[in-house]
């Protein structure tokens, strides 16, 4: 079983649209967890952190469930810029690898 | 402040060539890692290394090989490629596990 699981998408959404993807995680020892996002042929950068009690950054909300195992990312106001792909990411307690879901492809259309 | 760099930018290897893939940081981070991306997939980890002297595998380190000697410097070799290592490698370093992770621009590599 993987580590992260994400729905690949696409999501292509008008500008202006909230849009929300959900990763979900197989280890329940998982203690630290980030968004990252990935333009096409770039490589990633981190988004924001994913704290126990939710966050938010401008548009930008990422909420943890702990005990349903997955974390989410809500995207407000979409704009053309944000079109990217989304990578959730977890570490486990245990380990010092960063576990890397395969990512959320979002089109924003003008 | 360059962070990672990672030379070459791109390049393209006969089966059976080996090549070595630099990757260096300037931020002073004690942890480095090498991934490899697929089309369509996700970043996998091939090594990666918590201070110098100090390396470890990760999920698929068959086919490379790592050195880290310097805390800047954390190079990946490839001995005898193979067309399964046609992918795109990227470099990273962070401070401490649980810190953001710092991306290089990444290396294209092609394997006929």
């Amino acid at each position: 079983r993987k580590e992260v699981e994400q729905d690949p998408g696409p999501f292509n959404v008008p500008e202006g649209a909230t849009v929300a993807f959900n990763c979900t995680y197989s280890n329940s020892a998982s203690q630290s967890f980030f968004w990252y996002r990935q333009d096409c042929r770039k490589e990633p950068k981190l988004l924001m952190s994913v704290y126990s009690s939710g966050n938010e950054d401008g548009r930008f909300t990422a909420q943890l469930n702990r005990a349903s195992q997955y974390i989410s990312l809500l995207i407000r106001d979409s704009k053309l810029s944000d079109s990217a792909t989304y990578l959730c990411v977890v570490i486990i307690s245990t380990g010092n690898q960063f576990y890397f879901g395969t990512g959320t492809s979002l089109t924003v259309i003008p | 402040n360059a962070g990672v760099t990672q030379t070459p930018k791109f390049r393209i290897l006969k089966i059976g060539q080996s090549m070595t893939l630099q990757c260096t940081q300037d931020m002073n981070h004690n942890y480095m890692y090498w991934y490899r991306q697929d089309p369509g997939m996700g970043l996998k980890l091939i090594y990666y290394s918590v201070g110098a002297g100090i390396t470890d595998k990760g999920e698929v380190p068959n086919g490379y090989n790592v050195s880290r000697s310097t805390t800047e410097d954390f190079p990946l070799r490839l001995e005898l490629a193979a067309p399964s290592q046609t992918s795109v490698y990227f470099c990273a370093s962070n401070r401490d596990r649980d810190y953001e992770q710092y991306f290089g621009p990444g290396t294209r590599l092609t394997v006929t």
